[in-house]
This record gives structure tokens, C-alpha cells and sequence, in this order.
């Protein structure tokens, strides 16, 4: 069965870097076929797309966090990175790491991380 | 605001048939794909539908989907006490060229 696992800073400062890493466990195909991505929810609120990233290396961002979001996949590693600079407060939340689907157009989630809360505080 | 609307609440005794409507437009619903999700607080979200329709084999077939156009329709038969959840649709938008989210609908079994 496959299981994400997010890891990274749950505080951070306004304006520092968020960095955080879902290792992916279970999978046997490396990643290939599919679609990775990062969803984020702040608390109280809905679900927000940040973006998506084939194993290729093809990606696609919300265009509302475009400017400073980079996602990453290493292969062989089988770990799925996200980085968003610059960040606010609004930028706190719950960030899953997910499968999508075999299409970037599929907006299919099958496998979700349990979630990692990030707070940014002054 | 989101891209795709959605009733903020509905609810509904136990037994009883909900439907959860999303809107949405040619750029999205109406080319695309869509995708429900249902979410218990505290929890990560969990797949319902997919392609408008489909249901993962895991999930009973209580649960079903429709599309009309630039809309969809989550169908939830015999309510349950544990359906109570947020449940959420999703498509790809092909004018931001991003997967864009319904601000989520509150469902209350009385």
C-alpha cells in the first residue's frame, strides 16, 4: 500500500523559506506514471492546490503561489520537495503531499499524506 | 471565492438521500474531469469520485455521481451518521492551467 510521509518545519518566521519533504514508501514504480503534488488547507478553510510535478520533471503551479513555489521530485530517492519563499501568514496551514492521477488534467487524489501543520509567526 | 461554487451546508435525517451540487464553467466542469472528495475534521481528505462518475472499488456505492454541463452532482444515499464531513469537488482549469477546488460544502445528519 502506498503511504506518503511529510517532514519539515512546523514554525516558521515571516519572509524565511518553507521547505518540506514527503517520502513516498511503498510504491515500486519510482514515481513513474503518475502525477505528485502538494495540496494545503489553512485552518478552518478549504482545500487549495499548490501544484503538481511529473516524474519527468514537467510541472504546473497555482498561479496564485507561482512566483514562489518549487516543486521537485528526486527518483531515486522517491521524495517529493516543496519550497514557497517568502512567507506570510496566510501561508499557514496543513500541507499534504499526494498522487494525483496519470494525466496533469486528472484532479484525481488517491493517495493523500496524513498532513504537516506550518505556522508562520512572528 | 472560489472557481467552483458550492453550497456552504446541507444536511439531512439518517436514511434519507443529500445531494451536493458544484458549478462551474467551460474553462473547467464543462471540459474536464471532476473529482469529490470527502474530508472528516481532523483527517486528510479521501477520494470519492473520480471522472464524474467512478467510484473507487473501496467506496460503497452509496455514493454517486452526475454531471449536466458546466455542473456536477454528488449523490449521498442511506445517509449515514458517519457521512457527516466536508465533501469537495475538483477539476482542472484549463484558463489558469491549474486544478482548482469548490470552497467545500458542511454535511449535517440530523
Amino acid at each position: 500500500q502506498l503511504q506518503l510521509r511529510e517532514s519539515g518545519p512546523g514554525l516558521l518566521k515571516p519572509s524565511e523559506t518553507l521547505s518540506l519533504t514527503c517520502t513516498v514508501s511503498g510504491d515500486s514504480s519510482s514515481g513513474r506514471g503518475y502525477y505528485w503534488g502538494w495540496i494545503r488547507q489553512p485552518p478552518g478553510k478549504g482545500l487549495e492546490w499548490i501544484g503538481n510535478i511529473y516524474y519527468s520533471g514537467s510541472t504546473y503551479y497555482s498561479p496564485s503561489l507561482k512566483s514562489r513555489v518549487t516543486i521537485s521530485f528526486d527518483t531515486s530517492k522517491k521524495q517529493l520537495s516543496l519550497h514557497l519563499t517568502s512567507v506570510t501568514a496566510a501561508d499557514t496551514a496543513v500541507y499534504y503531499c499526494v498522487r494525483e492521477g496519470i494525466h496533469y488534467y486528472d484532479a484525481r487524489v488517491d493517495f493523500w499524506g496524513q498532513g504537516t501543520l506550518v505556522t508562520v509567526s512572528s | 471565492q472560489s472557481v467552483l461554487t458550492q453550497p456552504p451546508s446541507v444536511s439531512a435525517a439518517p436514511g434519507q438521500k443529500v445531494t451536493i451540487s458544484c458549478s462551474g464553467s467551460t474553462s473547467n466542469i464543462g471540459t474536464y474531469y471532476v473529482s469529490w472528495y470527502q474530508q472528516v475534521p481532523g483527517t486528510a481528505p479521501k477520494l470519492l469520485i473520480h471522472d464524474n462518475i467512478k467510484r473507487p472499488s473501496e467506496i460503497p456505492d452509496r455514493f454517486s455521481g452526475s454531471k449536466s454541463g458546466t455542473s456536477v452532482t454528488l449523490g449521498i444515499d442511506g445517509l449515514q451518521t458517519g457521512d457527516e464531513a466536508d465533501y469537495y469537488c475538483a477539476a482542472w482549469d484549463s484558463s489558469l492551467s491549474a486544478v482548482v477546488f469548490g470552497g467545500g460544502t458542511k454535511l449535517t445528519v440530523l
